[in-house]
């Protein structure tokens, strides 16, 4: 069974731009979740996508935002880049809402210049 | 605000001996406690995961011990090896709250030969 695979790996953008990752959970699962993760915040929170609606958001600005597909896929979008925005961000997938083990993606590691 | 404080940020422990890292969490909605590994370059995985209902679980190396009333968990890893040697976080999460975890800031561990 293939893992969870999040493109790109690795990612560049200038200040003000805007970005989008991907997120292809293990087949079946419904549910993906978005962390941002940096050497001074740790792993936190973004947002849950379930069955293509978002369930659960955590305490990030508005230029953050997320989709689901109906294929269970799903996209973040960053807009107007700043330099802290610079963190690995991971992806992580649960086969339904009462499913406690997340597996997580390897992350895209995004840098603003 | 800190939901879940971990500690010490970083550990060196010699080959074979006992790795402690300690958590400690404030909401008592919480009802699962996972423990993730992470390797660099590679998103975190499930170790080994409790609920506040048993105090102690063990596999194989790893045993989590949990107090309840103190709002303290922690993870012990017996006769650690250099292989163990990865940043270690423990998590909180809600069941029937999607899948949201809440992390600590994590515990770099070193083993030495």
């Amino acid at each position: 069974k293939a893992g969870v695979t999040q493109t790109p790996r690795y990612l560049i953008k200038t200040r003000g731009q805007q970005v989008t990752l991907s997120c292809s959970p293990i087949s079946g699962h419904r549910s993906v979740s978005w962390y941002q993760q940096t050497p001074g915040q740790g792993l936190q929170f973004l947002f849950e996508y379930f069955s293509e609606t978002q369930r659960n958001k955590g305490n990030f600005p508005g230029r953050f935002s997320g989709r689901q597909f109906s294929n269970s896929r799903s996209e973040m979008n960053v807009s107007t880049l700043e330099l802290g925005d610079s963190a690995l961000y991971l992806c992580a997938s649960s086969s339904d809402g009462a499913n406690t083990e997340a597996f997580f993606g390897q992350g895209t590691r995004l840098t603003v210049v | 605000q800190q939901q879940v404080k971990q500690s010490p940020q970083s550990l060196i422990v010699q080959k074979g001996g006992i790795s402690i890292i300690n958590c400690a969490y404030e909401n008592t909605a919480f009802d699962y406690f996972p423990w993730y590994q992470q390797f660099p370059g590679k998103g975190p995985a499930l170790l080994i995961a409790i609920r506040p209902d048993v105090s102690e679980k063990k596999e194989g190396r790893f045993t989590i011990s949990f107090n309840k009333s103190a709002k303290q968990f922690s993870l012990h890893i017996m006769d650690s090896q250099p292989g163990d040697s990865a940043t270690y976080f423990c998590a909180a999460f809600i069941t029937g709250g999607g899948n949201k975890l809440t992390f600590g800031t994590g515990t770099q561990l070193k083993v030495e030969l």
